[in-house]
């Protein structure tokens, strides 16, 4: 049973790095797919950040993408989520998702984790 | 950006009745990428739907999605308890991959 796991600081302080994991268990990350990260606030609502291929190519949300790095490290069977000079718009409910067909379609998600940006 | 409005943002209905939930783009989706979800309280989204009318396995299919070009439709053919959640919409065709802002269907 494939599962997914986010991990990492709830809370982050404005203008400093957001920094996420994703664990992924019961399939091996290297061997194909799409995996992605998406955000939730009552603000925005539900956001595509991006995802990255098993093979390490990247797809980014234009409105993201000066901010963002996504990258993923088959030896750990985990990917990762990086964004830049935070500020509290955000500040959401991060998931990260599998997406075996096309990299903006997510079938599998994580429980999602609540991240803060605040002093 | 393709801008995704669901309305109403509320439906109330009773068990065993229909639902339709609206989906409406600001431009042409292509290819009709458009998907759909379920989320209930405190859980992660639930892919339902893709390519407008394709359920994902495993999907009861009391669910079924259609529509084209700027309109698409989910339809609930019978309510069960459990359907009671919020929907969202999502077109996977272009650059940011928008989500609809959501219904929440009701008892």
């Amino acid at each position: 049973q494939v599962q997914l796991r986010e991990s990492g600081p709830g809370l982050v302080k404005p203008s400093e790095t957001l920094s996420l994991t994703c664990n992924v268990s019961g399939y091996s990350i290297k061997s194909a797919h799409y995996w992605g990260w998406i955000r939730q606030s009552p603000e925005k609502g539900l956001e595509w950040i991006g995802s990255v291929y098993h093979s390490g190519s990247t797809y980014y949300n234009p409105s993201l993408q000066s901010r963002l790095t996504i990258s993923v490290d088959t030896s750990k069977n985990q990917f990762s989520l990086r964004l830049t000079s935070v500020t509290a718009a955000d500040t959401a409910v991060y998931y990260c998702a599998r997406a075996p067909g096309q990299y903006q379609l997510l079938s599998l998600w994580g429980q999602g984790t609540l991240v803060t940006v605040s002093s | 950006e393709i801008v995704l409005t669901q309305s109403p943002a509320t439906l109330s209905f009773s068990p065993g009745e229909r639902a339709t939930l609206s989906c409406r783009a600001s431009q042409s989706v292509s290819s009709s990428l458009i998907a759909w979800y379920q989320q209930k309280p405190g859980q992660a989204p639930r892919l339902l739907i893709q390519g407008a009318s394709s359920r994902v396995p495993g999907i009861p299919d009391r669910f079924s999605g259609s529509g084209s070009g700027t309109d698409f439709t989910l339809t609930i053919s019978r309510l069960e308890p459990e359907d009671f959640a919020v929907y969202f919409c999502q077109q996977y065709g272009s650059s940011s991959g928008t989500f609809g802002g959501g219904t929440k269907v009701e008892i």
